[in-house]
């Protein structure tokens, strides 16, 4: 199947810092990505949907200006989440939908801490 | 009512056992169903991925639809250690790049 990394996998940051994660779908091109939050023996939550070259669509409840997601690239959709605070640690984790596969493939995560 | 019902088990189950898991769902417009494997630490992985109503069989996995009762399971045959891990159920309206609504996992433990 189709690959989706990203980076980091594992950040420790300050309270009060910026943090950017990166999903990139390696060997297919990405017109939609999707960003979800996971928290511990808690299923996935959807957080925004990514559509390359626009605006992410974000659900319900989740703060547009905390959580800033580009989709700069065909292959490269990024989330910043601003001013973390400690109760914004959780695993992050991207999708990428492949068109031509007319599947979604998950990356591996990343695993925000907040001290 | 939440849109996707799944058991969070954990299950504890003797290595070669038969695993039945089940999702329930409400919204009868749920087309794509699918199911994924998650280890600690880990992201998703997509096991199968069904349309129809039926079964689906890939090795030891049988994934199983009925639309009528909005009730899919998934079976493991003779299960494996290694098959320890977080299943969880996913559905979609339509096409692949609508959002995946998720269950909220079963936890599966195979005992050696």
């Amino acid at each position: 199947g189709a690959v989706v990394s990203q980076h980091p996998s594992w950040v420790i940051c300050k309270s009060g810092t910026s943090v950017k994660i990166e999903c990139r779908s390696l060997d297919f091109q990405a017109t939609t990505m999707f960003w979800y939050r996971q928290f511990p023996k808690k299923s996935l939550m959807l957080m925004a949907t990514s559509n390359e070259g626009s605006k992410a669509t974000y659900e319900q409840g989740v703060e547009k200006d905390k959580f800033l997601i580009n989709h700069a690239s065909l292959t490269l959709s990024t989330l910043t989440v601003t001013s973390a605070h400690p109760e914004d640690s959780s695993f992050y984790i991207c999708s990428a939908y492949d068109r031509g596969q007319y599947e979604q493939y998950f990356g591996p995560g990343t695993r925000l801490t907040v001290t | 009512q939440k849109e996707v019902e799944q058991d969070p088990g954990p299950l504890s189950v003797p290595e070669g056992a038969i695993v039945s898991l089940n999702c329930t769902y409400s919204n009868s417009a749920f087309q794509y169903f699918m199911w994924y494997r998650q280890y600690s630490r880990k992201g998703p992985e997509l096991l199968m991925y069904t349309y129809s109503s039926g079964n689906k069989e890939d090795g030891r996995f049988t994934a199983q639809v009925d639309k009528s009762s909005k009730y899919i399971s998934l079976f493991i045959r003779d299960s494996q250690p290694s098959d320890s891990a977080t299943y969880l159920c996913a559905m979609i309206l339509s096409g692949g790049y609508q959002k995946v609504t998720f269950g909220t996992g079963t936890k599966l433990q195979v005992i050696p």
